[in-house]
């Protein structure tokens, strides 16, 4: 199983939701990644997770909180966002440095 | 600084024509790069990677090429096809021990006209 899957794969929410984001991988990989792309953009970096604890946090507002349950999940948790907060929002996990990544197909998040 | 960036933003090549995306990085230390190919709605699909100790590296149909002395890196798409159009982006390894992330580069999209 090579895969990192993401629910959902759409999503709308109002500035005053709360939601949750999910990405599971079945891979043993111990590095877990959550990216933000906007379109035409690469993948910007938000958090990463290395042997489940939280070891990059790139600045990002507290709006968004990620959680890592385990060492096959993660989860985006998601309050009070703002409109320019829509983009693909991208799971990835991978063995550890210097391994190839390994993203999923994404979640696609409106905030109206 | 860490920055990874690419020569043209867009690159259009007719079918059977061999493509090269190039790109450029900044930080000599970086160890590791590797190549993306991302197709709209859908995530970044690994295409390739290379190690710094290695100059070319192959896989079917595509060869990667680090010169470490200019600090460049290049995609080479051999007998292109329709299926190769896509954003395509190269990233670098980057960050310190126990923290280390991949650097994206700010993608050339690639058409392949019939």
């Amino acid at each position: 199983d090579t895969e990192v899957t993401q629910t959902p794969k759409h999503l709308v929410m109002g500035m005053t939701n709360k939601k949750s984001l999910k990405c599971e991988q079945h891979m043993g990989h111990r590095a877990m990644y959550w990216y933000k792309q906007k379109a035409k953009k690469p993948p910007e970096l938000m958090f990463v997770y290395s042997y489940e604890k939280l070891s990059i946090n790139e600045s990002v507002p507290s709006r968004f909180s990620p959680e890592c349950p385990n060492s096959s999940l993660l989860n985006l948790h998601l309050h009070a966002l703002q409109p320019e907060d829509s983009a693909l929002y991208l799971c990835a996990s991978r063995k550890g440095a210097g391994y190839e990544q390994f993203f999923g197909p994404g979640t696609r998040l409106t905030v109206l | 600084g860490e920055s990874v960036g690419l020569h043209l933003p867009t690159l259009s090549v007719q079918e059977g024509d061999n493509s090269i995306i190039n790109c450029a990085y900044s930080n000599s230390a970086s160890d590791y790069f590797i190549w993306y190919k991302q197709e709209s709605g859908k995530g970044p699909q690994f295409i390739i990677d290379i190690r710094s100790n290695m100059d070319k590296r192959q896989g079917q149909r595509v060869t990667v090429l680090l010169n470490k002395t200019v600090k460049h890196l290049s995609l080479q798409i051999a007998a292109t096809q329709p299926g190769d159009s896509a954003v395509y982006f190269c990233a670098e390894e980057a960050g310190v021990q126990g923290a280390q992330k991949l650097v994206f580069g700010q993608g050339t999209r690639l058409t392949i006209n019939p």
